[in-house]
């Protein structure tokens, strides 16, 4: 039961480069949440999945697509990266939306050049 | 807007005093209040949390109190040991849109506590 797992741990990419940040839950969750960090600014909400099938926009949206695959997978994709996107992203999961504890993997580390 | 605040942003302490963490939101419907810790390096996870319909929770050293007329909500940790030195975060399941809830972090409290 490995929880939530994000790949890659580490990335650097140039400006103007496109990656996909991956996450997968094995706790049957039914919700997926992606965040970014940065210094000062807490954890703010880029995308979530309330459910299989649905994405919504966050607080911070701009530069940013979702794929919720299926129940389990939910991948961020940065289109053109530039270097404001630098930062250290959290996927989450929780079994549902309402009232239930939020898992966090163990971020990505991406850095923008 | 749908955001929660929380203060203060650094708090330092001596062993074995106690440190209070305060936070406050802005939508009545939100219903789902937790708080996570956050050390250096790794990822946040739960310490506690507490639902709408209660007043107060307790675990140990750590407790948390809901004033939903007032839209805050508080962390408590007594007798604070070097090991509770981390980033706290509140947060709040909010609903957006429709039906559905986003889980929504303040910006979080950095604790030191002095041995």
């Amino acid at each position: 039961n490995a929880g939530v797992t994000q790949t890659p741990k580490f990335q650097v990419l140039k400006t103007g480069q496109s990656m996909t940040l991956q996450c997968a839950q094995d706790m049957n969750h039914n919700s997926m949440y992606w965040y970014r960090q940065d210094p000062g600014m807490g954890l703010r909400l880029i995308y979530y999945s309330a459910s299989e099938g649905t994405t919504d926009k966050g607080e911070v949206p701009n530069g940013y697509n979702v794929s919720r695959l299926n129940k389990r997978e939910f991948s961020l994709r940065l289109e053109s990266a530039a270097p404001s996107q630098t930062s250290v992203y959290f996927c989450a999961s929780r079994l549902d939306d309402r009232n239930t504890e939020a898992f966090f993997g163990q971020g990505t580390r991406l850095t923008v050049v | 807007g749908e955001n929660v605040e929380q203060h203060p942003s650094t708090l330092s302490v001596q062993e074995g005093d106690s440190a209070v963490i305060k936070c406050t939101y802005s939508d009545s419907a939100s219903n789902y209040f937790p708080w996570y810790k956050q050390e250096l390096g790794k990822r946040p996870q739960l310490i506690i949390d507490i639902r709408s319909n209660v007043g107060e929770k307790k675990d140990q050293r750590i407790a948390v109190t809901l004033n939903k007329t007032a839209k805050h909500f508080s962390l408590h940790i007594t007798e604070t040991q070097p090991e509770d030195s981390a980033v706290y975060f509140c947060a709040a399941s909010i609903l957006s849109g429709g039906s559905n809830y986003k889980l929504t972090f303040g910006k979080g409290t950095l604790l030191t506590v002095n041995p």
